[in-house]
């Protein structure tokens, strides 16, 4: 079956920094991810909608300026969290949606896990 | 927008008995409604799912029933075993390469 993968799978930095995190569909193209955040026991918030070729879509209240999302090829998009503080800490997910399903299931990643010290 | 709610947020049943996760959604034009299992530190994996033009779909111990009128759809698991002990979300989308909504997840313990 298709397949998400995510680097890395955690990553620890400190406050203001920058962390980029990598999303690749290793067996199919995907014009378009989703990035999701989740907190400890609650649920995936959409994030954004990484769209290859053209500007990633923002869920309101998310900060642009502040996740850089770059969907540089087909089967990459990429996730920046700049100047990162503690309270960016979180488990970063990504999906895509694959034709080979139909156009309906989504397959996720195995997360990323973001502690800001 | 969509608006995805979930009951309950914890379960604990007995190995071999049945569980029952219950899902209302708010938007009559989502079409596809996924379950997903989440087992700590690791990604979503869909576990089966369910269109709107089906009332009840099952992959043998699992069972998903779905009520368009109502707005509402189930995830039904049998003969619980240990290692279906995780955290489940239920989903709605528009299908059509849309986003997901997600409901706010059930702990479900399948006490040996």
């Amino acid at each position: 079956g298709a397949v998400v993968s995510q680097h890395p799978s955690w990553v620890i930095c400190k406050s203001g920094t920058s962390v980029k995190i990598e999303c690749r569909s290793l067996d199919f193209q995907a014009t378009t991810m989703f990035w999701y955040r989740q907190f400890p026991k609650q649920s995936l918030m959409l994030m954004a909608t990484s769209n290859e070729g053209s500007k990633a879509t923002y869920e309101q209240g998310v900060e642009k300026d502040k996740f850089l999302i770059n969907h540089a090829s087909l089967t990459l998009s990429t996730l920046t969290v700049t100047s990162a503080h503690p309270e960016d800490s979180s488990f970063y997910i990504c999906s895509a949606p694959t034709p080979l399903a139909g156009i309906y299931e989504q397959y996720f990643g195995p997360g990323t896990r973001l502690t800001v010290t | 927008g969509e608006n995805v709610e979930q009951h309950p947020s914890t379960l604990s049943v007995q190995e071999g008995d049945s569980a029952v996760i219950k899902c209302t959604y708010s938007d009559s034009a989502s079409n596809y409604f996924p379950w997903y299992k989440q087992e700590l530190g690791k990604g979503p994996q869909l576990i089966i799912d369910i269109r709107s033009n089906v009332g009840e779909k099952k992959d043998q111990r699992i069972a998903v029933t779905l009520n368009k009128t109502a707005k509402h759809f189930s995830l039904h698991i049998t003969e619980t075993q240990p290692e279906d002990s995780a955290v489940y979300f239920c989903a709605a989308s528009r299908g059509n390469f849309n986003k997901f909504y997600f409901g706010s997840g059930t702990k479900l313990n399948v006490k040996p």
